[in-house]
């Protein structure tokens, strides 16, 4: 088990560009959850999985944010047309279905938007 | 909708002291968890302790303990015998509909040698 792993660690993007980022969950894990923490605050929390469906969205997540888990293992998160407010860390965590109260975090990806 | 607030921005501790960091959170649901997290410099989040509402015992991790008042919607989190370690930021958090987690806006912790 080596955790919850995420790519790239570290982001540089110009606005405007698009940006995908990977996370793979502890591998017996079936919840997979996004999180987004900017400068200064709390994570806050985007969206989440439950094997390859997608059950729920924050209003964070407007049109230009996707997120995709096709075959329930690993999950991208895609920001089209990127802008300096998408500045931030991107977390990703992942539980046992019944077990929520258990999430263990990746060390985020960190998004900077020129 | 639940929200946690924690109204120490920063605290600062001698090493070996103990300190306590505070955290009120607001809901309608009668059975929930708490949390409080750390999250050290450029580091990952990891869980330090986790209280069941229903549970009337405050947890207990180690040099970690909560003070865990139901009634107030209060969770608070002592660390005995402070060590240069624990420096980083800490998180309050609930557990929304046993799904998401709602975060506090976070402590950051120094510790002075």
């Amino acid at each position: 088990d080596t955790g919850v792993s995420q790519d790239p660690r570290h982001k540089i993007t110009k606005r405007g560009q698009n940006v995908t980022f990977r996370c793979d969950p502890i591998s017996e894990h079936n919840r997979l959850y996004w999180y987004r923490q900017t400068l200064g605050q709390g994570p806050e929390f985007l969206t989440y999985f439950q094997n390859e469906a997608q059950l729920e969205k924050s209003r964070l997540l407007s049109d230009r944010f996707s997120a995709e888990r096709p075959k329930g293992s690993f999950s991208t998160l895609e920001i089209q047309r990127t802008e300096q407010g998408d500045s931030a860390m991107y977390l990703c965590a992942s539980s046992q279905r019944d077990r929520a109260y258990e999430q263990y975090f990746g060390p985020g990806t960190r998004l900077t938007v020129t | 909708a639940q929200t946690v607030t924690q109204s120490q921005p920063e605290m600062s501790v001698q090493e070996a002291e103990t300190v306590t960091l505070s955290c009120t959170y607001d809901t309608s649901e009668s059975d929930y968890y708490l949390f409080w997290y750390k999250q050290p410099p450029s580091r990952q989040m990891i869980l330090v302790i986790r209280q069941e509402a229903y549970k009337q015992q405050n947890a207990t991790e180690n040099r970690f303990s909560v003070n865990f008042q139901k009634a107030a919607k209060s969770f608070s989190l002592k660390i005995s015998d402070s060590q240069l370690g624990d420096a980083a930021m800490y998180f309050c958090a609930y557990l929304q509909g046993a799904q998401k987690l709602v975060f506090g806006q976070g402590t950051r912790l120094t510790i002075n040698p």
